[in-house]
């Protein structure tokens, strides 16, 4: 298993700053995930963070507006860039099991309020 | 990665027997069926996983039938509290390489006294 532990729980932001979310997991994983939950909605990934490199976006999502850091193999950061109203919603990061099981682990989430 | 789709509500009562399937008509032969739970405000749990026939633990039983085009969680006497979203994911074993875990609808789930 894996425990996880994200700051801020919540937040609430003006329009056009920058937040960044972080993501502490309890053991070294490969692969950390970042989602996106607006409200009602189900989840949608952000991108893949691996170790050492760049990560990897989804369609319709950019490093300019969402960039990632993965310094080591415990720890990212989400950063949520020139935010606007659309950006209020529940950012989740998740890891893999280290056995592969596929089961995915997930953090508390971090709710982003944007005015 | 295969698709999934699953009923967007249902509702239940108390003690009752829920049962919610899921169809992943694309399903690989290397992917597993893994279901997960989300109650608000927290990030999503696993429930649990299977590859064929049935798997079943303290919380669940999973049932996936021969052609794995489908499969079905079974809740056994449900109560108030497994009011929830839950999702069915289906995709490879290993978190690494190519396989983007990807969460449908899910179906939300809303048990009543």
């Amino acid at each position: 298993s894996a425990v996880i532990s994200q700051k801020p729980s919540r937040d609430i932001c003006q329009r056009g700053t920058s937040l960044t979310i972080q993501c502490q997991v309890d053991s070294q994983v490969t692969m950390m995930f970042w989602y996106r939950q607006q409200p009602g909605q189900s989840l949608t990934l952000i991108a893949t963070a691996n170790q050492g490199s760049e990560a990897t976006y989804e369609s319709g999502f950019v490093i300019d507006k969402f960039p990632i850091s993965r310094p080591n193999l415990t720890f990212s950061t989400l950063t949520v860039s020139n935010m606007s109203p659309e950006d209020s919603s529940i950012y989740l990061c998740s890891v893999g099991d280290r056995k592969n099981t596929g089961e995915l682990f997930f953090g508390e989430g971090s709710r982003l309020t944007v005015l | 990665l295969a698709k999934t789709t699953q009923p967007i509500s249902m509702d239940s009562y108390e003690g009752q027997e829920v049962n919610i399937t899921c169809s992943h008509n694309n399903i690989a032969t290397n992917d597993y069926i893994t279901w997960y739970q989300q109650f608000p405000s927290q990030g999503p749990r696993f429930i649990i996983q299977g590859y064929k026939t049935k798997v079943t633990n303290e919380v669940a039983s999973l049932f996936i039938p021969a052609d794995r085009k489908s499969s079905t969680l079974s809740l056994p006497r449900v109560s108030l509290s497994d009011t929830a979203v839950y999702y069915c994911l289906a995709g490879p074993l290993s978190s690494g390489g190519s396989y983007i875990p990807t969460f449908g609808r899910g179906t939300s789930l809303i048990v009543h006294p």
